[in-house]
């Protein structure tokens, strides 16, 4: 069972904007740094997000992320086609002594 | 760049042992800001942590607690990759496996995943 959790999905059209939550404790998001990853179907995930709101070389800024207490947000804006993913939140546990993950949200280019 | 190979069986028999490897290029196993850790992905579980090992100024390894009685994590220096072996497999432990690098607090670099499946 995931410590983190997340909604399902999430669903907009090319160009708007839409956001995915990830909920957890102060043993996990309140008190570490969270990280985001993209996973396209058929591929290993990949980090998108890093530090709280760091992206790696490539990574364009319509992605971003926002954190408040024992939540973190990830946003994206002017959504392309190419954005249908699985995103996936993570970050250690102190409590756990290990790495978690979310429940995933499949992101849906309408 | 850092680039991860993992190799090993695709199939296990149940209660026998799952091997595979993870081929470490452009970093060093024994680097003392990374970590090198495996997970793995299945329906039924999501992503999840299986355990990690580490170097600062000597070997350290951390483990999930629901596998912590079967699993080993061994670096091996003399070919800069590292190994997991997961004991007593049942199919319960059919997922894609990965290998991940860990930087400070994020998995920065993931190999190609492997999936396994356990027969019964």
């Amino acid at each position: 069972q995931s410590v983190l959790t997340q909604p399902p999905s999430v669903s907009a059209a090319p160009g708007q904007k839409v956001t995915v939550s990830c909920s957890g404790s102060s043993s996990n998001i309140g008190n570490n740094y969270v990280s985001w990853y993209q996973q396209l179907p058929g591929t290993a995930p990949k980090l998108l997000i890093y530090d709280n709101n760091k992206r790696p070389s490539g990574i364009p800024d319509r992605f971003s992320v926002s954190k408040s207490g024992t939540s973190a947000t990830l946003g994206i804006t002017g959504l392309q086609t190419g954005d249908e993913a699985d995103y996936y939140c993570g970050t250690w546990d102190s409590s756990l002594s290990a790495y978690v993950f979310g429940t995933g949200t499949k992101v849906t280019v309408l | 760049q850092v680039q991860l190979q993992q190799s090993g069986p695709g199939l296990v028999k149940s209660s026998q042992t799952l091997s595979l490897t993870c081929a470490i290029s452009g970093d060093s196993v024994s680097s003392n800001n990374a970590g090198w850790n495996w997970i793995r992905q299945s329906p039924s579980r999501g992503l999840e942590w299986l355990g990690r090992t580490y170097y600062r100024s000597k070997w350290y390894n951390d483990y999930a607690v629901s596998v912590k009685s079967r699993i080993t994590i061994n670096p091996d220096t003399s070919q800069n990759q590292f190994s997991l072996q997961l004991n007593s497999v049942t199919p319960e432990d059919t997922a894609v496996y990965y290998c991940a690098r860990e930087g400070a607090a994020e998995l920065g670099h993931w190999g190609q995943g492997t999936l396994v499946t356990v027969s019964s």
